[in-house]
Formats: C-alpha cells, structure tokens, sequence
C-alpha cells in the first residue's frame, strides 16, 4: 500500500470520547488527506494537507480536526465522537517528485465504531 | 462544483465476457478522470488515469478506459473478465485548475464476475 500505514486498524469508543488517527508515510509526499467511506456515499474528504502545518477543510469536515507536524504523519481528531461518525476512514497521499497531476495512493483504513 | 455519478450499483458478468463499469461526469475545467479498484477490507488501488492525449488509456490487470468529451463519461472497460475482477469500482475526477488535487469520488460499483 505505497508506503502508507493506519493506526488504529480497529476501534470502538463511546459517544462523547475523543479519537485519534493517525496517518504515517514514508514515500515523502506532499499532499495528506483524510476521507470517510460510508455506503452509498463512496470517499468523501474530510481534510487535506498541502505540507507541515498547511490543512485545509473537505467535503464533511465537521466534527473533525486535523494536525500535521512532521512531513510523514497526518493526525485526524475526533473531538467528541458521535455514532453519525461510524465509518471506515482512510487516509491518502500525492504529489511525490514526479509530475504534478499524480494519482493518489490509499491506506489500509481505519474502521471505527462508535457506540 | 465537480461530481461523479456512477449509475449502476452492481454490475453481473459472467466469466470470460467482456465488461463495463459506467462513469459520467461534471466539471468546470478540463477534467482529470481516475478509476480505482477496492477488494474487501483493503484500501483503494489505482488502476488508471486519463490527464490528456489519447482518448483510450490503458491501465493495470487489463483494463482500459476510454474517455468521452463529448458525452462527459470516462467508462471502464476489460475484454474479458475475470472471477477475481469482483471488487468495488470507484471513479474519480478534478478539476485541471484545481489546486491541492483535490479529488471527488462516485458512489462506486460492485463488479460480480461469476464463473
């Protein structure tokens, strides 16, 4: 999977508890994004980041926050999760040394449950 | 604002016949147009990409997709389909203006190849 981890692979929390996940490359891309997959819906972005310290907000960023400090790892925060937060996460990098209009590679994912 | 719309929740095949998964598209810039593939509980591989050029790209394990200006689709189609092509299908596209490489995904299409 391109260099690219997921932890969590597997979590269940409680409504109103704070959650992290956390992205991790070693490919040294530039861009980072964080998207959701529910049914029906296919990938929806949540946030993206264009460097250290550089995010912006997707599609369902609501409820979300990110954090990214160092070049390889890309943190999404679920402040105070709720069950509309239930989905599979996965998280995506691009725009490595070669030409700009990359393919992006995906993660394993993130399945998270919340109760 | 771009979109993806792929019509058909599922597509049967049967082995050894060819296939077509459909994808249309809007966008207000030259569109760049993904197709990736997911197998269960893995993330999203990428199979191909149309930037510019030749109307008809091929990609990984046989497939090729042929890109539609006219009719704005980007299908994705294989000669001759394999038991282990059953997947999930997402399409993809941007904006060539876009920047950040921000992509939107369809609803995805379940391939069923059976034997």
């Amino acid at each position: 999977d391109a260099g690219i981890t997921q932890s969590p692979r597997h979590k269940v929390t409680e409504t109103g508890t704070p959650v992290t996940l956390r992205c991790h490359q070693t490919e040294n891309h530039r861009y980072m994004y964080w998207y959701r997959q529910d049914p029906g819906h296919g990938l929806r972005l949540i946030h993206y980041s264009y460097g250290v310290k550089d995010t912006d907000k997707g599609e369902v960023s609501d409820g979300y926050s990110v954090s990214r400090s160092k070049t390889e790892d890309f943190l999404l925060t679920l402040e105070s999760a709720t069950s509309s937060q239930t989905s599979v996460y996965f998280c995506a990098i691009s725009g490595g040394l070669a030409k700009a209009n990359n393919e992006q590679f995906f993660g394993p994912g993130t399945r998270l449950t919340v109760l | 604002a771009q979109s993806v719309a792929q019509p058909e929740d599922q597509v049967n095949v049967a082995e050894g016949n060819p296939l077509t998964v459909k994808c249309t598209y809007s966008v207000s810039g030259n569109p760049y147009l993904f197709w990736y593939v997911q197998y269960p509980n893995r993330g999203l591989q990428f199979l191909l990409k149309y930037i510019t050029g030749d109307n008809l790209v091929k990609g990984s394990y046989g497939f090729e997709a042929e890109f539609n200006k006219s009719q704005t689709s980007f299908h994705l189609k294989k000669p001759s389909a394999l038991v282990s092509d059953s997947a999930l299908y997402f399409c993809a596209v941007r904006d060539g203006g876009n920047a950040g490489n921000m992509l939107t995904f369809g609803g995805g299409t379940r391939l069923m190849v059976k034997p």
